[in-house]
């Protein structure tokens, strides 16, 4: 079941460039989206989050954009540091109380110094 | 700042054998959840709980499985006779409401090893 979907296992990155982490989904009704990450031996970290009535949102040096209409969403990291190399997960939830998360398969991020 | 803790950090255990994994949510939340990795796969979800009941639960969470909230911080998975498929990480998360946003808060996982 592959209702969200990384296509990118890894991505390497220059320190100070833009990073650019790619997510694409399934479900239509999915109304809320988030980026986590991860490090070995570690729980996910919540990042940044966007509901489905907006296109963008941005917090520090992290930019989620969605398109629902090509049901994608990226997370962009500017300018990209060593200390955010990392697993990132893109993960999506219905609307209701509980609300589960649906999780990407994840992307291993590496920033060079 | 607040974060959600799991005990053990790893739990070895034979085929067969009962296991209880432990969780302290975030003291304001209102929503948990228990998660699963499977080494080399996704984090899969498996049940929700919400006011002393559970919400919603997967595919996965079988007659096996089990989930309690014993007191008001711990939150527990049990899970009553292992299988070796389900050697994986679990994580605990939380959530403070369910209002319009869902960010949910994730423990460091037990890593839950069956022999």
């Amino acid at each position: 079941d592959q209702q969200v979907k990384q296509n990118s296992p890894s991505l390497s990155v220059q320190e100070g460039r833009i990073s650019i982490l790619n997510c694409d989904y399934t479900n239509s009704m999915f109304d809320y989206f988030l980026w986590y990450k991860k490090y070995p031996a570690e729980g996910p970290t919540f990042l940044i989050s966007i509901s489905s009535i907006k296109d963008k949102n941005e917090d520090g040096r992290f930019t989620v954009f969605l398109n629902k209409s090509a049901k994608h969403l990226s997370l962009h990291i500017v300018p990209s540091q060593p200390g955010d190399s990392a697993v990132y997960f893109c993960a999506a939830s219905l609307s209701g109380s509980a609300r589960q998360l649906t999780f990407g398969s994840g992307t291993q991020l590496t920033v060079l110094p | 700042e607040p974060e959600v803790t799991q005990t053990p950090s790893h739990q070895v255990t034979q085929m067969g054998q009962e296991v209880i994994l432990r969780c302290v949510p975030i003291s304001n939340h209102l929503y948990f959840y228990w998660y699963r990795q499977i080494l080399g796969q996704k984090v899969e979800f498996l049940v929700s709980f919400y006011n002393n009941e559970i919400s919603e639960k997967s595919e996965i969470f079988d007659d096996q499985f089990s989930v309690e909230r014993p007191d008001g911080s711990n939150f527990t998975l049990k899970i009553r006779s292992t299988k070796l498929e389900d050697s994986a990480m679990y994580f605990c998360a939380s959530k403070k409401s369910d209002g319009g946003t869902n960010e949910q808060f994730f423990g460091p996982g037990t890593r839950l090893t069956v022999l």
